[in-house]
C-alpha cells in the first residue's frame, strides 16, 4: 500500500526555467510534509517542509504548494540550476500518530544547462 | 554534513552472515530512524525509535532487528542475510518526534 505517490519516475527541464515535481497522498491523516533531495551515493538531504495548516511554503528558488482536498503536494524549483539535478523525494507523517515518515519512491530531475 | 554519523559505509558479506550497522544521531535528538533504499527504490521505512523505546515498525523483516542504546546511539542487526539484502541502509535523526529528520549518508551492503 503505497500511501505517497510520486507518479513521474524522471523529468528534464532546461535551465533556468521551472520544474515542477508532484507527489499524491492517500492517508488523511498526514499534516506534514517534507521535500529531500538526494545525489547518488549519499544520503538525503532535507529541503523544504509544509504543514497541513498552510497552503504555501517558500525558501528561496524552493516552494512547496499543498492541496488538501486533492491531497497533492508540488515542490516548484525557479529557476532550475544544473546543481538541482538529483533525485527527489517527497514524505508524509501524521503529527498525531505513529511519526513515522513515508516516503514517496522520488523523482529524478535533470536539469539541462 | 547532516550531524548523523553511519558506520560502516561500505560492508560486503556473504549470504547467510550477520551484519550490524551503527548509527549516532545529531547531538541533542531523541529520535532514530532507519530506512532501506534498494537498486532505484524508494526509501523503506523499517523501524524508528525514541528515546531508547521502539515508537513505529514498518517493513521490516524477522531476520533484521534494532535497538536504541541510552547514549541514544542505534544498531540494526541483519541477520540470515540473503542476495536480495543488498540496499542502502539509512540512519536518520531527530530531535523530536514532530521535528524533520535528517539523513546520514548511509551504509551500503552488499551480500554475495
Amino acid at each position: 500500500d503505497q500511501q505517497v505517490k510520486q507518479n513521474s519516475p524522471s523529468l528534464s527541464v532546461q535551465e533556468g526555467r521551472i520544474s515542477i515535481l508532484n507527489c499524491d497522498y492517500t492517508n488523511s491523516m498526514f499534516d506534514y510534509f517534507l521535500w529531500y533531495k538526494k545525489y547518488p551515493a549519499e544520503g538525503p538531504t532535507f529541503l523544504i517542509s509544509i504543514s497541513s495548516i498552510k497552503d504555501k511554503n517558500e525558501d528561496g528558488r524552493f516552494t512547496v504548494f499543498l492541496n488538501k482536498s486533492a491531497k497533492h503536494l508540488s515542490l516548484h524549483i525557479v529557476p532550475s540550476q544544473p546543481g538541482d539535478s538529483a533525485v527527489y523525494f517527497c514524505a508524509a507523517t501524521a503529527t498525531s500518530g505513529t511519526y513515522k515518515y513515508i516516503f514517496g519512491t522520488g523523482t529524478r530531475l535533470k536539469v539541462l544547462a | 554534513d547532516s550531524g548523523v554519523t553511519q558506520t560502516p559505509k561500505h560492508l560486503i558479506t556473504a549470504t547467510g552472515q550477520r551484519v550490524t550497522l551503527r548509527c549516532s544521531p545529531r547531538s541533542g535528538d531523541l529520535s532514530v530512524y532507519w530506512y532501506q533504499q534498494s537498486l532505484d527504490q524508494g526509501l523503506q521505512f523499517l523501524i524508528q525509535y525514541y528515546n531508547g523505546e521502539e515508537r513505529a515498525k514498518g517493513n521490516i523483516l524477522e531476520r533484521f532487528s534494532a535497538q536504541q542504546f541510552p547514549d541514544l546511539h542505534s544498531e540494526l542487526n541483519l541477520s540470515s542475510l540473503e542476495l536480495g539484502d543488498s540496499a542502502l541502509y539509512f540512519c536518520a535523526s531527530s530531535a523530536s518526534l514532530r521535528n524533520t529528520i535528517y539523513f546520514g549518508e548511509g551504509s551500503w551492503l552488499t551480500v554475495v
